[in-house]
């Protein structure tokens, strides 16, 4: 028969507050992480990328930290704006191809 | 500069019937990934191609699924027999040459309904 999905965990802030979307990734062997952002009706785009030599990286209004010990990954926005409002997706690369974690959706409330 | 191109954009088909989705990677990229999405689910690996390899299939169901990445043209996902389980949204994307490390650049994928 057909596997039931899960629906995806969300997180709703208000406008104006900082978010925090957290993912767990599976290898320990994986290099390089990526965090992408899915709006409805679109295909996922590239946000941030972090290594694993490095535990933190900032982009504008975003930051991603990463924690190899307990293979942890997450991603910070800042002042949350409506157009916020999406699925983010945890990423992780190792071998030869990018493995994408289960998604958060981010409900931003005005 | 485009990006990725994936057409059609919605695709109906009956059971039974054959859908194939091309995917047009951007100008310079020799790497396509193909992935599933399901409703308020996560993006599935299908299989990654260059022209003319296939590298890594893992994710492809052993029947009725086949990609192909000619040395001319996009790349083409092709499901044979359609059923109503294929009902998905598939996404393609393509990275640069070179060890596929980096940033993946997506399409806006093609929405297969089965009827």
């Amino acid at each position: 028969g057909e596997s039931v999905g899960l629906h995806l965990p969300t997180l709703s802030v208000q406008e104006g507050d900082n978010s925090i979307i957290n993912c767990a990734y599976s290898n320990s062997a994986s290099d390089y992480f990526i965090w992408y952002k899915q709006e409805s009706g679109k295909g996922p785009q590239f946000i941030i990328d972090i290594r694993s030599n490095m535990d933190k990286r900032q982009g504008q209004r975003v930051t991603v930290l990463l924690n190899k010990t307990v293979k942890h990954l997450s991603l910070q926005i800042a002042a949350t704006q409506p157009g916020d409002s999406a699925v983010y997706f945890c990423a992780e690369n190792s071998a030869n191809d990018m493995r994408f974690g289960a998604g958060t959706r981010l409900t931003v409330k005005p | 500069n485009a990006g990725v191109m994936q057409n059609p954009r919605h695709l109906v088909r009956r059971r039974g019937q054959e859908a194939r989705l091309r995917c047009s990677p951007m100008k310079g990229h020799s790497h396509v990934y193909w992935y599933r999405q399901l409703p308020e689910e996560g993006l599935k690996f299908m299989v990654y191609l260059q022209k003319e390899n296939i590298i890594d299939e893992s994710g492809m169901p052993k029947e009725r699924f086949s990609a192909e990445f000619p040395k001319e043209g996009p790349s083409i996902l092709r499901i044979q027999q359609v059923v109503r389980g294929d009902s998905a949204a598939y996404f393609c994307a393509s990275s640069p040459p070179g060890r596929p490390e980096g940033k993946l650049f997506f399409g806006s994928g093609t929405q297969l309904s089965v009827l």
